[in-house]
This record gives C-alpha cells, sequence and structure tokens, in this order.
C-alpha cells in the first residue's frame, strides 16, 4: 500500500466509448502524475500537476484529458481512443516535482484494453 | 531528455544467488530513484540516491553521480524479489529506464 490508489484496475472500452481514469492520493502532497507504460516500452510521463495546475504535458494527443480538481484527485478523462493505446496508466505523487528530495509513489495502475 | 540505460535487460537467478544491476545516465542529475515493479503492475520505491550508498536488508545502492552510474545489489535472492527494476532518474521531471527483468526461481 502506497497511499496511491487508482480505480478501476482493469477497464476495457471500445474506440467510440468515453471513459475515466481516477487516482487520489493520501500522503498529503501537492503534485500528481500519469505516466503510460506499454509493453516493452519505459514509462512515459503524460502530464504533471502542481499545486492544481498543469505544468507539464508531453505531447498526448487530445483523446487524453486530464482534470485535477484538488491536489488530492486526478482523473483522466478518455475517448475516441485508439487500439495502440492499450497500456498500463499509473499515477503517481509526490511532494513539490522537481525538487531535490522528491520521492514519487505509484498507484497500483489501469490496465486499459482498447478494441 | 536525459538518456537512461539499463543493464542487463534480462536475469534469470537461482534463489540465494547474487547480482548487481546498472543504472546509465546521459546528464548530471539531482534526483534518482530505483522502483520494483511487481508481477501485478505496482511499483514501490525501493531508494532515492542521487549520491552515495544506501542499504535496506538484502539490498543496497551506489550512486556515482559525477560518473553517471548508480548500481543496485540484490543479495541472496529469494522469488518475492522477481518483476522489474526501473531506474528512474531527472531534475524537473523523472526519465525512467527500460528496467532489468529479474526472474529468481527456486
Amino acid at each position: 500500500e502506497t497511499g496511491v490508489t487508482q480505480t478501476p484496475r482493469h477497464l476495457v472500452m471500445g474506440m467510440t466509448n468515453k471513459k475515466s481514469l481516477k487516482c487520489e492520493q493520501h500522503l498529503g502532497h501537492n503534485a500528481m502524475y500519469w505516466y503510460k507504460q506499454s509493453a516493452k516500452k519505459p514509462l512515459e510521463l503524460m502530464f504533471v500537476y502542481n499545486f492544481k495546475e498543469q505544468t507539464e504535458n508531453n505531447s498526448v494527443p487530445s483523446r487524453f484529458s486530464p482534470e485535477c480538481p484538488n491536489s488530492s484527485h486526478l482523473f483522466l478523462h478518455l475517448h475516441t481512443l485508439q487500439p495502440e493505446d492499450s497500456a498500463l496508466y499509473l499515477c503517481a505523487s509526490s511532494q513539490v516535482p522537481g525538487a531535490r528530495r522528491d520521492t514519487q509513489y505509484f498507484g497500483p495502475g489501469t490496465r486499459l484494453t482498447v478494441l | 531528455g536525459i538518456q537512461v540505460e539499463q543493464s542487463p535487460p534480462d536475469l534469470i537467478l537461482q534463489e540465494g544467488a547474487n547480482s548487481t544491476l546498472r543504472c546509465n545516465f546521459s546528464d548530471s542529475v539531482n534526483n534518482l530513484q530505483w522502483f520494483h515493479q511487481n508481477p501485478w503492475g505496482q511499483l514501490i520505491n525501493l531508494f532515492y540516491i542521487p549520491s552515495g550508498t544506501k542499504q535496506n536488508g538484502r539490498l543496497s545502492a551506489t550512486t556515482v553521480a559525477t560518473e553517471r552510474y548508480s548500481l543496485l545489489y540484490i543479495s541472496s535472492s529469494q522469488t518475492t524479489d522477481s518483476g522489474v527494476y526501473f531506474c528512474a532518474v531527472g531534475i524537473n521531471k523523472f526519465y525512467f529506464g527500460s528496467g532489468t527483468k529479474l526472474n529468481v526461481k527456486p
């Protein structure tokens, strides 16, 4: 248990569906992250939120839409995805991004399959 | 961005053996972490180690920042050590290596 939870743990969706991934952290952190992990690839940083403000968008297609209503919650809204978007989506949090002693804590991930 | 190379990509060990995993990175960083990803996908922090040496039970890590590499040592390996070990480095954001997949056989 890392203090970061994600729901759902598994999701199967069609290319025309709209779904959302949810992440919640119970660590009192101020920064939250979305990562994508595809088979045989390094983790790819997608978005960074610091104190609810988006500070990084790593050229992510607009079919992925993040939302951070407060420092404890992070969502990833999905629509018109492609089969190549199938991956493990990981949420993480840290006290403050870029700080010298910043440690990231990860949630268990959502395994997404796009049919 | 910063290039992160991990070696070896795959490692098979007999239970009880020792191993060394390596992480090379291409630029100066102020943050380096080692993670273990279990077969169910959960990433667990092992060490925050931008420089120096740390030990935690059977695991230890050393980072030589001036030479841009870090080593993770696993001693007396157990089947529960199986999974993928990732190195992540960065300054304002993290860059991950491709990982070392470890399989410890009973």
